[in-house]
C-alpha cells in the first residue's frame, strides 16, 4: 500500500491565487513527521515545511502552511498568493522510524504546479 | 558552508562499468542517505547510514553498495552498471534521532547526479 499519496499529478493556478496541494499518508506509528519539498526545474530538492505528529498547531513558513488533519491522515500544503517562481514539482514525504529505530523518509510521487501569469 | 555536495554532476557509463558517487556534508550530521529519482516514481531510498562506519539497506538496495568511512562522506558504488540504473541520484543528510526540534529531522539534499547507463 502507498504510504504517501499525492492524487494531483499536475495543477495550473492563476498567479496571486492560493493553491492547496493534497497529501494523504498511511502509518501505524504514533510518532512521525511530515515534510514538503519543492523541486524546481533546476533539479535541487528544497525543504519547505515540517509538521510533527504531536504538533497541535499547523506549521507555517512564510507563504507556506501545512493543513494537518491527523484523524484523516492528511497533510496538505497551502501556498498563499502564488508567484511565478512557485512553478515546480512538489513532494510530500513522511519520516518514520525503521526497525533499527532510525529515521527513513518516504516520498510521494509529486505534484507538478504551474503558475499562470 | 556548502551544505551537501555531490560529485560528479553528470556521468555516462557503459553497461558493466563501475563507478562511485561521492557525497559530502559539512553540517556535522549523523545521518546520510542515498536516493534515486525516476520519472513518475518520486524518490526511493537506496541505502542510508546512521553514523560513521554504519550502513543499512533502504527500499531499492540491489546493485548498489555504500560506505561511510568518515562522518562527512557517504559513497555510493555501482560495481557493474545496468541500464536500469539510469536515474538521478540524490544524497541527503540530517541530524540524529533523539534530538528535539524540527532541524534534527529535516533532510537536506545535494544537487543530484545524473547517471546514464548505455
Amino acid at each position: 500500500a502507498q504510504k504517501i499519496t499525492q492524487t494531483q499529478p499536475g495543477m495550473f493556478v492563476q498567479e496571486k491565487e492560493a493553491v492547496t496541494l493534497d497529501c494523504t499518508y498511511d502509518t501505524s506509528d504514533q510518532s512521525y513527521g511530515l515534510f514538503w519539498y519543492k523541486q524546481p526545474s533546476s533539479g535541487e530538492m528544497i525543504f519547505l515545511i515540517y509538521q510533527g505528529s504531536y504538533d497541535e498547531q499547523n506549521a507555517t513558513e512564510g507563504r507556506y502552511s501545512l493543513n494537518f488533519q491527523k484523524a484523516r491522515k492528511s497533510a496538505n500544503l497551502v501556498i498563499s498568493a502564488s508567484q511565478l517562481g512557485d512553478s515546480a514539482m512538489y513532494f510530500c514525504a513522511m519520516r518514520e522510524r525503521s526497525n533499527f529505530g532510525n529515521e527513513k523518509l518516504t516520498f510521494g510521487t509529486g505534484t507538478r504546479l504551474t503558475i499562470i501569469p | 558552508n556548502a551544505g551537501v555536495t555531490q560529485t560528479p554532476k553528470f556521468r555516462v557509463l557503459k553497461t558493466g562499468q563501475s563507478m562511485t558517487l561521492l557525497c559530502a556534508q559539512d553540517m556535522n550530521h549523523e545521518y546520510m542517505y542515498w536516493y534515486r529519482q525516476d520519472p513518475g516514481m518520486g524518490l526511493r531510498l537506496i541505502h542510508y547510514s546512521v553514523g560513521e562506519g554504519t550502513t543499512a539497506k533502504g527500499e531499492v538496495p540491489d546493485g548498489y553498495n555504500v560506505s561511510r568511512l568518515k562522518k562527512q562522506n557517504f559513497l555510493l558504488g555501482l560495481e557493474s552498471a545496468a541500464p536500469s540504473q539510469t536515474s538521478v541520484y540524490f544524497c541527503a543528510s540530517s541530524g540524529s534521532s533523539g534530538t528535539s526540534g524540527r532541524g534534527a529531522e529535516t533532510q537536506y539534499f545535494g544537487p543530484g547526479t545524473r547517471l546514464l547507463v548505455l
